[in-house]
Order: structure tokens, then C-alpha cells, then sequence
């Protein structure tokens, strides 16, 4: 079955960095885009970047881009998300999801998502 | 960016009652829309794709509708396991989700 393992988080100062790992398995790993999806405490869902099945294709929130990293390792089954000059609004639960698009052009929707880990950005 | 805004933002709902929230997009996104249901300490499931397309194994009393700007979840015969927060979510460009919506069990 398909299964989505995060970790990496923790406690984390302004201006920090931190990195997010997702272990994939029960699944062609690199037939699938995968995002990163993330939740403040108490709030609601912030999609974070996607990359594509291999990776030549990445796109983030403006809330991120250019402080964050997407990547993947196909070989490895696992995505990553690089976290540089974290502040204290980055503070969230951190999901890594499979992307499926059924036809092309119609969407993608994320069908498996991970228990999430939890970043928390303070001194 | 493609804002989603959905309504309400929360509903307190008897058992056996059905609950309809709407999701509508600042712009059109064809049927680029889905529904996903978290409950509390729990990862978001993915209830509906395409706007109306049931995903696999989700209850058949769960139901999607629209197309272009305006989308509705509907929920037919509320049942206690049904507690949790909806959000509505669209693929066109870049991805967002709507702002949630908590149903609460009377």
C-alpha cells in the first residue's frame, strides 16, 4: 500500500534551516509529481511547491520562493524540502503528498498524503 | 493567484441532516476542483476529484457538484464519524486551498 514517511522537523531559530525528508514506498515513485503541503497550528492547509515526476519541473508559493528547496531522489524514493532563513510564520505541520493528474491538462489532485512533522520556527 | 473561498466556515449539524458547503474560485477553473476531509490529529483524505468524481472507497453519501467559479460539497445523511474540517482545493495555476470548513456534530 502506498505509504508517505516524513521527518526532519523540530525546533528551529529565526533564520535557521532545516530539511524535510519524505521515504515513498508501495508505489512507482518516479512516475508521480509530489508536493509539500503545509499547516500552521490551528489553521488550514498552505500548499507549499510541487515538483515533477523528474524533478524538471518546480513551482512554489510566493510565501517561499526563494527560501526554499524542492528536490527528489528517484533512486532513493524520497523527496526533499531544503529550508533556509526560516522565520516564525513558517511554523507548521509539514505534509509531503503524491500528485496524480488522471488527463493531461485537467488537474492535479493529491490522492496519499503523510502523517506530516512538525516545524516549529523560535528562540 | 486563484483565491477559494468557501462558506460557511463552520456548521453545527444533527445527525441524518445534510450539509452542503460551497467553495467558489476568483476565477474559472473548469472542474480543476477537490474536496479532501481532515479530522482532528489526522492527515487530510481525499474525498472527491473533478469537481464530482467520488475517490476511491469514499461513502457514497458524500457527493460533489459545479464547474467554472461555484462548487458544492454535499454531504447526505450526516453521520458522527462525519466530524472534520472540509477544504476545497483547484489544480489550474498556482494551487490553493480554500480557507476549511469545521462541521460539528450536534
Amino acid at each position: 500500500q502506498v505509504q508517505l514517511v516524513e521527518s526532519g522537523g523540530g525546533l528551529v531559530k529565526p533564520g535557521g534551516s532545516l530539511r524535510l525528508s519524505c521515504a515513498a514506498s508501495g508505489f512507482t515513485f518516479s512516475d508521480y509529481y509530489m508536493s509539500w503541503i503545509r499547516q500552521a497550528p490551528g489553521k488550514g492547509l498552505e500548499w507549499v511547491s510541487y515538483i515533477s515526476s523528474s524533478g524538471s519541473t518546480i513551482y512554489y508559493a510566493d510565501s517561499v520562493k526563494g527560501r526554499f528547496t524542492i528536490s527528489r531522489d528517484n533512486a532513493k524514493n524520497s523527496l526533499y524540502l531544503q529550508m533556509n532563513s526560516l522565520r516564525a510564520e513558517d511554523t507548521a505541520v509539514y505534509y509531503c503528498a503524491r500528485a496524480y493528474e488522471e488527463f493531461a491538462a485537467q488537474g492535479y489532485y493529491f490522492d496519499y498524503w503523510g502523517q506530516g512533522t512538525l516545524v516549529t520556527v523560535s528562540s | 493567484e486563484i483565491v477559494l473561498t468557501q462558506s460557511p466556515d463552520f456548521q453545527s449539524v444533527t445527525p441524518k441532516e445534510k450539509v452542503t458547503i460551497t467553495c467558489r474560485a476568483s476565477q474559472s477553473i473548469g472542474s480543476s476542483l477537490h474536496w479532501y476531509q481532515q479530522k482532528p490529529d489526522q492527515s487530510p483524505k481525499l474525498l472527491i476529484k473533478y469537481a464530482s468524481q467520488s475517490f476511491s472507497g469514499v461513502p457514497s453519501r458524500f457527493s460533489g457538484s459545479g464547474s467554472g467559479t461555484d462548487f458544492t460539497l454535499t454531504i447526505n445523511s450526516l453521520e458522527a464519524e462525519d466530524a472534520a474540517t472540509y477544504y476545497c482545493h483547484q489544480s489550474s495555476s498556482p494551487w490553493t486551498f480554500g480557507q476549511g470548513t469545521k462541521v460539528e456534530i450536534k
